[in-house]
């Protein structure tokens, strides 16, 4: 079967940096995305990798593994608007997304 | 503004109602979807429409039914639903279905409780 993994719950502290996982097991790979999801709200486009490395967009980066099935997303000098939740999902050979079921991000002062 | 609108955002119904979800998009894409999000679990995908013809259905109960009548429009029409039906009911848009990019984006959701 397909899965995504990701924690459930990561706590960090105002101005600190912190690093959300995501594995992934899929028929195929053609692209990884992240969203952020505050509460009550829909999901947003923050990254997309296809190729692996690093991809870099201000305070946010997304980093790939394909041979590793691995991407992580880093949030710099968090701020107390960071707290969402974020979601990692995956296009499958069907170009199909599989999600995960994201990991809700608390941010304290 | 995601370019994505749903109404209602919020909908209390009995197992017996009757009652449509809408979506409308505004961003001249030819993919629609309806996904159902429960608390700590992933997107499920329900109904993909490219073009406005079906092109997906995840063997979805029959309780709920979808229909696209322009590029623009989604609706879900829902009928004799069960109590584990309440979630939040997100609908999404895209340029297309295929290809490794095509971003979907996402509207507010409508937060359905089934009593």
């Amino acid at each position: 079967g397909q899965n995504i993994d990701q924690p459930t719950e990561m706590t960090a502290t105002e101005g600190a940096i912190v690093q959300i996982n995501c594995t992934y097991q899929t028929s195929g790979f053609n692209g990884l995305f992240w969203y952020q999801q505050h509460a009550g709200e829909a999901p947003t486009f923050l990254s997309y990798n296809v190729l692996d490395g690093l991809e870099e967009k201000g305070r946010f980066s997304s980093f790939l593994s394909r041979s590793k099935g691995y991407s992580y997303l880093l949030l710099k000098e968090l701020q107390m608007k960071d707290s969402a939740s974020y979601l990692c999902a995956v296009k499958d050979s069907n170009y199909q997304l599989i999600w995960g079921a994201g990991t809700k991000l608390i941010i304290k002062p | 503004e995601t370019g994505v609108t749903q109404t209602p955002r919020h909908l209390v119904m009995g197992m017996t109602n009757k009652k449509s979800l809408k979506c409308e998009q505004h961003l001249g894409h030819n993919a629609m979807y309806w996904y159902k999000q429960s608390a700590k679990k992933p997107l499920e995908l329900m109904f993909v429409y490219s073009l406005e013809e079906r092109v997906e259905n995840n063997s979805v109960p029959s309780r709920f039914s979808p229909e696209c009548p322009n590029s623009s429009h989604l609706f879900l029409h829902l009928h004799t639903l069960q109590p584990e039906d309440s979630a939040l009911y997100l609908c999404a848009s895209s340029h297309g279905t295929s290809g490794e990019y095509n971003e979907q984006f996402f509207g507010p959701g409508t937060r359905l409780t089934v009593l």
